[in-house]
């Protein structure tokens, strides 16, 4: 069946360093890909989202690019904040699969350092 | 907008009891789903309706589980009687429309059986 993967965390980093999280998928048909991110106490809301192939989701300085060649969908912010901590999900969901579920990945936690 | 909104956000209950977890979806929005998450397994799709019918339920653990909406507002999480290992965070969201519709989260019902 369909499946996401992500990199284990915990990944911790310095403020301003370069952020990459890992995703990778298994999906039949062409899924609709998407990053959450979950803050301390809080639910997950959405980060950013590709539906095709070569799409670039963008959102508050985060990118990820649909590569459907490599099957990844790979988290990236040039220079990360200590409000950047958070937990980051990374899902799919495929048309071919039951109508509006979505899979989710393990999540990754981010823990920024000042 | 208030968002979804869960009640209670913390349920500290015995083994045994009864516990009822409430959910409001935000207005208009015609998918809603119920998650549960913990450390070990992450983020588990429980159930999931659209326009208040309950569409796949295959994700609730056993009989003790059990979902409703009444209505296009209000949907409950029963169990029935409740255990430790039931202890976790449950989260409902809800969408407008399915596939690459977001998913928005509530902040979630902490639940602790003793």
């Amino acid at each position: 069946g369909d499946s996401v993967t992500q990199m284990e965390g915990p990944v911790t980093l310095s403020e301003e360093a370069f952020l990459t999280i890992n995703c990778t998928y298994t999906a039949t048909g062409y899924p609709s890909l998407f990053w959450y991110v979950q803050y301390p106490g809080e639910g997950l809301q959405l980060l950013l989202k590709a539906t095709k192939a070569d799409d670039k989701g963008s959102n508050k300085g985060f990118e990820a690019t649909y590569r459907k060649e490599t099957t990844s969908f790979h988290l990236e912010k040039g220079s990360v904040q200590v409000s950047d901590s958070a937990v980051y999900f990374c899902a799919l969901v495929n048309y071919g699969g039951s109508q509006g579920n979505l899979i989710f990945g393990k999540g990754t936690k981010l823990s920024v350092k000042p | 907008d208030a968002g979804v909104i869960q009640s209670p956000r913390h349920e500290v209950t015995e083994m045994g009891q009864e516990v009822t977890l409430r959910c409001k979806p935000i207005s208009g929005h015609d998918y809603l789903f119920w998650y549960r998450q913990t450390m070990m397994r992450g983020l588990e799709l429980l159930i999931y309706f659209n326009n208040n019918v309950p569409i796949d339920d295959s994700g609730m653990p056993e009989d003790r589980f059990s979902a409703k909406m009444p209505n296009a507002s209000f949907s409950t999480l029963k169990i029935q009687p409740s255990e430790p290992r039931d202890s976790a965070v449950y989260f409902c969201a809800s969408s407008l429309g399915a596939g690459n519709s977001p998913l928005h989260f509530g902040n979630g019902t902490r639940l602790t059986v003793t």
